[in-house]
C-alpha cells in the first residue's frame, strides 16, 4: 500500500551512460515532482507535472528529461550522465493545489 | 538567492528537553510552511505545516509558530526523543507558481538519552 514509490533504490552507473527513474503514486494526485538532493542534503525542485503536462521546468541541463505516461507515473531519463549528477533523487505527489506533497523512498544515483 | 534560511545546521538535544529549529523567508508570496523529518536513506515525511493565517499550529509534541510581519516560523518539539533524531526541514511554497517546494538547508536533531 505504498504511496509513493520509486524504482530503482540505488543506481550505480558509469559515466556517459543514459539512465532512467520510475515513479508511481497511488493516491490519486493530480501532481507530481522530481527534486534532487545534494550531498549536502539540500533539496530542490527539478520539475513538476500536473495531469501529464509539465509545468514547472527549472534550470536543469536538457540531459534530464521527465516523461508522464499517466497523472499516477512520471519517469525521469538522465542522458549521457556526468559525475555531477550524483545524488539521490526524489519523487513526490501533490492533491489539489499541490501544498500537501508526499514523497518517496529516493533513488540514490552513483555516476562513476 | 537562498528563499528560505534554516538554523542551526545542528541540534543536540538532551531527552525530554524541547527542540527549537528555526526558519527565515523572503518572499512574502509564500503561502504555505511545512516541515518535513527525513531518516537516513529515507524521503521526507510530512510532520506538519501551517499556512499564514494563523500564528500557530499545534499536533502532539509537534508546533509551529509563524510570525508573518518578521517573516519567520519555527518547529517545536516539545518532550524531545531519541526516536525523534532525524534531518529536519522547513520549507515554503506559494499555490499560485505550482506549489513547488523551496527548502531549508535542514537540521540535523540528535536527541541523547
Amino acid at each position: 500500500d505504498t504511496a509513493v514509490s520509486q524504482t530503482p533504490k540505488y543506481l550505480v552507473t558509469q559515466m556517459g551512460n543514459d539512465k532512467s527513474i520510475k515513479c508511481e503514486q497511488n493516491l490519486g494526485h493530480d501532481t507530481m515532482y522530481w527534486y534532487k538532493q545534494d550531498s549536502k542534503k539540500f533539496l530542490k525542485i527539478m520539475f513538476s507535472y500536473n495531469n501529464k503536462e509539465l509545468i514547472i521546468n527549472e534550470t536543469v541541463p536538457n540531459r534530464f528529461s521527465p516523461k508522464s505516461p499517466d497523472k499516477a507515473h512520471l519517469n525521469l531519463h538522465i542522458n549521457s550522465l556526468e559525475l555531477g549528477d550524483s545524488a539521490v533523487y526524489f519523487c513526490a505527489s501533490g492533491g489539489s493545489g499541490g501544498n500537501e506533497q508526499f514523497f518517496g523512498p529516493g533513488t540514490r544515483l552513483t555516476v562513476l | 538567492q537562498q528563499q528560505v534560511k534554516q538554523s542551526p545546521q545542528s541540534l543536540i538535544v538532551q531527552k525530554g528537553g524541547i527542540s527549537i529549529i528555526n526558519c527565515a523567508y523572503e518572499n512574502t508570496a509564500f503561502d504555505y510552511f511545512p516541515w518535513y523529518q527525513q531518516f537516513p536513506g529515507k524521503g521526507p515525511a510530512l510532520l506538519i505545516a501551517i499556512r499564514p493565517d494563523v500564528s500557530e499550529k499545534k499536533e502532539g509534541r509537534f508546533t509551529i509558530s509563524f510570525n508573518k510581519s518578521a517573516k519567520q516560523f519555527s518547529l517545536h518539539i516539545m518532550d524531545s526523543q531519541p526516536g525523534d533524531s532525524a534531518t529536519y526541514f522547513c520549507a515554503a511554497s506559494e499555490s499560485s507558481s505550482g506549489s513547488r517546494l523551496t527548502f531549508g538547508e535542514g537540521t540535523q536533531l540528535t536527541v541523547n538519552p
